[in-house]
């Protein structure tokens, strides 16, 4: 069975810094990985799709990264903004139509 | 607005009463997936369409939980007898086509069941 860990569980930066979040998952055999940003009592909102053929995928100050062999992706976000405070779900789509997700990393970006 | 819609947003209902969300997809996307979001945790896979076929329901769906695509477009999920138990978000999501196709979601539904 597809388990998918993040860490850490949560994160306090200040403004401006640039941070990683991680995500594992423990069978290798996915078709795509999707991040994903939650605002509190909200629904969720894609980020970055990775397809299991793909390394890596960027947009603006966003680069995740798959490491399928190792089980591993992370996101990099740079320069680090409070508007960028939310949690932030990685999902692994397994079987071609079943997403299975992360626990989440609550990030908040301090002023 | 061109996204994914749902309704209610909020509901608020007493244990034992029946209750029923709606989804609406991005109108080209066939395929239609629910999940259910309890605090803290990420979503977990309910069940999913393709077009007006339900192809999959997760062990999660039990015979209390029935969802329809009547004409392949929007999708119901109801819920008879509620419980305590059913209080979470539910959350719907579409994608185009292919199997590895980016799912987008809906705002969700935050059911209380009191």
């Amino acid at each position: 069975k597809q388990e998918v860990t993040q860490i850490p569980a949560a994160l306090s930066v200040p403004e401006g810094e640039n941070l990683v979040l991680n995500c594992s998952f423990t069978d290798s055999a996915i078709y795509n990985l999707q991040w994903f940003r939650q605002d509190p009592g909200k629904g969720l909102t894609s980020l970055l799709l990775i397809q299991s053929s793909q390394r890596e995928q960027t947009s603006g100050r966003l680069n995740a990264s798959l490491d399928k062999s190792s089980g591993r992706s992370t996101l990099y976000i740079a320069a680090s903004q409070p508007g960028d405070s939310a949690t932030y779900l990685c999902a692994v789509l397994v079987d071609g139509q079943n997403f299975v997700f992360g626990p989440g990393t609550r990030l908040s970006v301090l002023p | 607005d061109t996204g994914v819609s749902q309704d209610p947003r909020h509901k608020i209902t007493k244990r034992g009463q029946n209750v029923t969300f709606r989804c609406d997809p991005i109108s080209e996307h066939n395929r239609l997936y629910w999940y259910r979001q309890t605090l803290g945790q990420g979503p977990e896979f309910l069940t999913y369409f393709q077009n007006e076929a339900q192809l999959e329901k997760s062990r999660l769906l039990s015979d209390r939980f029935s969802a329809e695509r009547p004409k392949g477009s929007f999708s119901t999920l109801e819920i008879q007898r509620t419980e305590q138990g059913d209080s979470a978000m539910y959350l719907c999501a579409s994608s185009l086509g292919q199997a590895r196709g980016e799912q987008f979601f809906g705002p969700g539904t935050r059911l209380t069941v009191l």
